[in-house]
């Protein structure tokens, strides 16, 4: 969906390094989300948010810090890149909550 | 914890066959569960949801039915093509309104 947009869409980086991965969306939604998918583990939740003020932990938020600069922007900060932290990184949105949530094209991040 | 269980995590059919896959929830809140179909290499794609007031829902060849009871939700693609190829989560939201997503089901299409 092209209207939902991450950069990088590959990265490496080394370990200790911090790195920033990007999403921006002009679908205008509120709700934005960060997820890990890595092989036989499905989607992992890292941050929400549910509008400009509103930042949540999901089930996998150590290591991680995210920035909501506007309502179309999210960006996921790795403080201190670790190889554990090698894997795919989806940024979604949603018009509401629970409700579909549209996925950017992802980031591949490989921390050596 | 709150927990959504796929099975099984990989499925080969023959083209033109049935193919159903299946997800159980621990959440007595979870009231959405929708099914992503994500291609190789591609960003997963909403293809069917329902909402708990809904028993089942179809759509084309694809169909989805929930059973709140006993806390599970399925999936069922008839006549299979090709294109069908490709792994599939199920998820259930939470009372948080987060989606807990299923570990993934490879469905493989046999010509």
């Amino acid at each position: 969906d092209a209207d939902v947009t991450q950069t990088p869409r590959n990265r490496i980086t080394k370990t200790g390094k911090r790195i920033m991965l990007e999403c921006s969306q002009t679908k205008g939604h509120d709700r934005m989300y960060w997820y890990r998918q890595d092989p036989g583990l499905g989607l992992r939740l890292i941050y929400y948010s549910f509008d400009v003020k509103d930042i949540n932990k999901g089930e996998i938020s150590d290591g991680y810090s995210v920035s909501r600069q506007a309502q179309a922007k999210f960006s996921l900060s790795l403080e201190s890149a670790i190889p554990n932290q090698t894997a795919l990184y989806f940024c979604a949105t949603s018009a509401g909550a629970p409700d579909t949530q549209y996925f950017g094209p992802g980031t591949r991040l490989t921390v050596l | 914890g709150e927990n959504v269980e796929q099975h099984p995590s990989t499925l080969s059919v023959q083209e033109g066959d049935s193919a159903v896959i299946k997800c159980t929830y621990s959440d007595s809140a979870s009231n959405y569960f929708p099914w992503y179909k994500q291609e190789l290499g591609k960003r997963p794609q909403l293809i069917i949801d329902i909402r708990s007031n809904v028993g089942e829902k179809k759509d084309q060849r694809i169909a989805v039915t929930l059973n709140k009871t006993a806390k599970h939700f399925s999936l069922h693609i008839t006549e299979t093509q090709p294109e069908d190829s490709a792994v599939y989560f199920c998820a259930a939201s939470n009372s948080n309104y987060q989606l807990i997503w299923g570990a993934g089901t490879k469905l493989i299409i046999k010509p």
